[in-house]
């Protein structure tokens, strides 16, 4: 079974300091990795995916994320963070085909100024 | 661009009373998912479905059923509601086969509905 550890509930952040969030995941195949952003009371906005190929992948608002198949990991980083980058950060994994995505737990960023 | 349409956005219902959400995907998606997310809990996977049959399912209750009609829209019922219901509903979307290299299993979350059981 598929499973998504993000390690860090909560993280507070300077702004204009660097962010990087953890995500680890379990899978028995290399899986497909997101990074979704949810902001409070709103929907899960797509960050960034990774498929395959190039491990360093970008994302929208400046983020990006690079998968790591030894460490199973896929680390959301950002080299200066903005205030409305304020909400909630969920790692995600699945399949190849058409089933669903398993979500890790959140981390929550607080920015402050 | 088009987005995943919920509606409602808001529902107040009373205990062991029903309720209906509907989910329009965006065009050309057929498959569609349902999750939800109780309060400070991360998204849970209830039931998809591919071109109208039942794909995958999950920590669904028996209270709950769903379809997915011809022209794509999904809705979610939920009978003799009770107060662990109150939650956020996500719908998400996602394109056909053929358009994998364009991002099949990338899901379009829409909004979502929040159910309030009082």
């Amino acid at each position: 079974a598929q499973s998504v550890t993000q390690p860090d509930i909560h993280i507070t952040v300077s702004e204009g300091a660097s962010l990087e969030l953890r995500c680890n995941y379990s899978y028995g195949a290399t899986p497909y990795l997101f990074w979704y952003v949810q902001s409070p009371g709103q929907g899960l906005q797509l960050l960034l995916k990774y498929f395959s190929g190039d491990t360093l992948v970008q994302g929208i608002k400046g983020f990006e994320a690079e998968f790591k198949r030894s460490q199973s990991s896929f680390n959301l980083r950002k080299p200066s963070v903005h205030w409305s980058d304020a909400a909630e950060y969920f790692c995600a994994v699945g399949p190849r085909g058409y089933q669903k995505v398993t979500f890790g737990t959140g981390t929550k960023l607080q920015v402050i100024p | 661009a088009a987005g995943v349409i919920q509606s409602p956005r808001h529902l107040i219902k009373e205990k062991r009373e029903t309720a209906t959400l509907k989910c329009y995907p965006i065009p050309r998606h057929d498959t569609v998912y349902w999750y939800q997310q109780g309060p400070g809990q991360d998204p849970q996977f209830l039931i998809s479905f591919y071109e109208k049959m039942q794909s995958d399912k999950g920590s669904i209750p028996d209270r709950f059923s769903a379809q997915q009609f011809s022209d794509y829209h999904s809705e979610l019922n939920m009978s003799s509601l009770e107060l662990g219901d109150s939650a956020l509903y996500f719908c998400a979307s996602s394109p056909a086969e053929g358009a994998e290299r364009a991002g099949a299993n990338v899901l379009t979350f829409g909004a979502g509905s929040r159910l309030t059981v009082l």
